[in-house]
This record gives structure tokens, sequence and C-alpha cells, in this order.
């Protein structure tokens, strides 16, 4: 079954402790994404990977970092958490590559607050 | 002005209606056009991708692209409650970056 799973799912944390919430995916796909999500401002992405060792940012990267050392994770990282940060957190993978995602699957959730 | 625009709802109809979805945007290098559906808390399912202006059919759904009005639509024949969710139109330029709407939430009650 086609799968992308993240954790945690529900994680309450302090401003400056760093975090990573874990993103993996079963179909080999190349194209891998995070994003957030907030009330009245619709998702936005945070940074994207199209493939091992190649990520790049999205709209709005500021406070996170990546990593793709491996096609099946990419993991989201916040150094030093802020409660701006506080948001409902999406992984997304997709194939074929291209500037649209024509098969996308998006993992679960990670509903994250930071006090 | 947003890029995307996209009335929040709620739509409410009843069973069996046709349903009608719209976003506008601005930007006018949009080429790859996204519908997803979200169930509440729950991540967003693809529902719908398309390619430049057109029409794209798949069982219930049509999606429909007008780039000279920068306007999209999606509609829903014979709808169900089980189609009660939240309906995100995206694009993008061939950036890899797509842009949400913020959604329309759709009731469909018996």
């Amino acid at each position: 079954e086609a799968q992308v799973t993240q954790n945690p799912r529900y994680l309450i944390t302090v401003t400056g402790k760093k975090l990573t919430v874990t993103c993996s995916q079963n179909m080999n796909h190349e194209y891998m994404s995070w994003y957030r999500q907030d009330p009245g401002l619709g998702l936005r992405q945070i940074y994207y990977s199209m493939n091992v060792e190649v990520t790049d940012k999205g709209d709005v990267p500021e406070g996170y970092k990546v990593s793709r050392k491996e096609k099946r994770n990419f993991p989201l990282i916040l150094e030093s958490p802020s409660p701006n940060q506080t948001s409902l957190y999406f992984c997304a993978s997709s194939s074929p590559l291209a500037g649209g995602q024509e098969t996308q699957y998006f993992g679960p959730g990670t509903r994250l607050l930071v006090l | 002005q947003k890029e995307v625009e996209q009335d929040p709802g709620p739509l409410s109809v009843p069973e069996g209606a046709i349903v009608s979805l719209n976003c506008t945007y601005s930007n006018s290098a949009f080429q790859y056009f996204m519908w997803y559906r979200q169930y509440s808390r729950k991540g967003p399912e693809l529902l719908m991708y398309t390619y430049s202006s057109g029409n794209k059919e798949d069982g219930r759904f049509t999606a429909q692209v007008d780039k000279s009005s920068k306007y999209i639509s999606l509609f829903i024949r014979d709808s169900q409650p089980s189609d009660s969710a939240t309906y995100l139109c995206a694009m993008s330029a061939g950036s890899y970056i797509p842009t949400f709407g913020r959604g329309t939430s759709l009731i469909v009650h018996p």
C-alpha cells in the first residue's frame, strides 16, 4: 500500500528545544516536500527535495532545515522552535518529477504546539 | 491580492446536486493546476491534475481550466455525503513550489 508516514503525530514542546519530525515514503518517489497548514493561510510549502542530497527552499523556509540522505526519508528539523511555528505539518511525496504533482501522496500530518 | 483566491464557504448542498467549486488566480505563468480533497484531521488527497487549459474528467469529477480568464473549476456530479470535505485548489508555474488556495468547505446533506 502506498504510504507516507510521519512521526510524531502530535508534539508539544518549548521554545528553543530542537526537534525533528520524520517523514518516510514507500513508493520510491524522487520528489518530497514539507508543508505547513495554518487557519486562513492555507497550505504553504516549506522545503522540497527533487532527489537524494538535492533540496531547495519553498515559500516559508525560515526557521526550518531539511536533509535528504536516503530516497525514502525526508526529515524536517526545527533547530530552535518558536511559538510562530505552531502549526499542522504535512509531508508529501510525488512522481513523476514535474512542475506539477501528477501523483502525490500526503502524510497524515503532525500537529505541533510550541510554548 | 493573493495569487490564488478561493471562497472558503461553507457551501451546503443536498445529496445528488451538482457542485461547482472555483478558484481565480493572478499569475499568468501558472500552467499546472491541481484539486485536492481534505477530510477533517487528515492529509490532503490529490483528486485532479491538469496541465494547461481544457477539461479533465474522472468519474464524478470534472476539472476545467480557463487560462484566458485565470479561472479554474471543479465539478462534482451526483454529490454524496461522503464528498463533504474541504477542497483545495493549487497551481504551479513549473517551479515545484505550488501555490494553494485557502480551501472551500463543502457540506453535502442527505
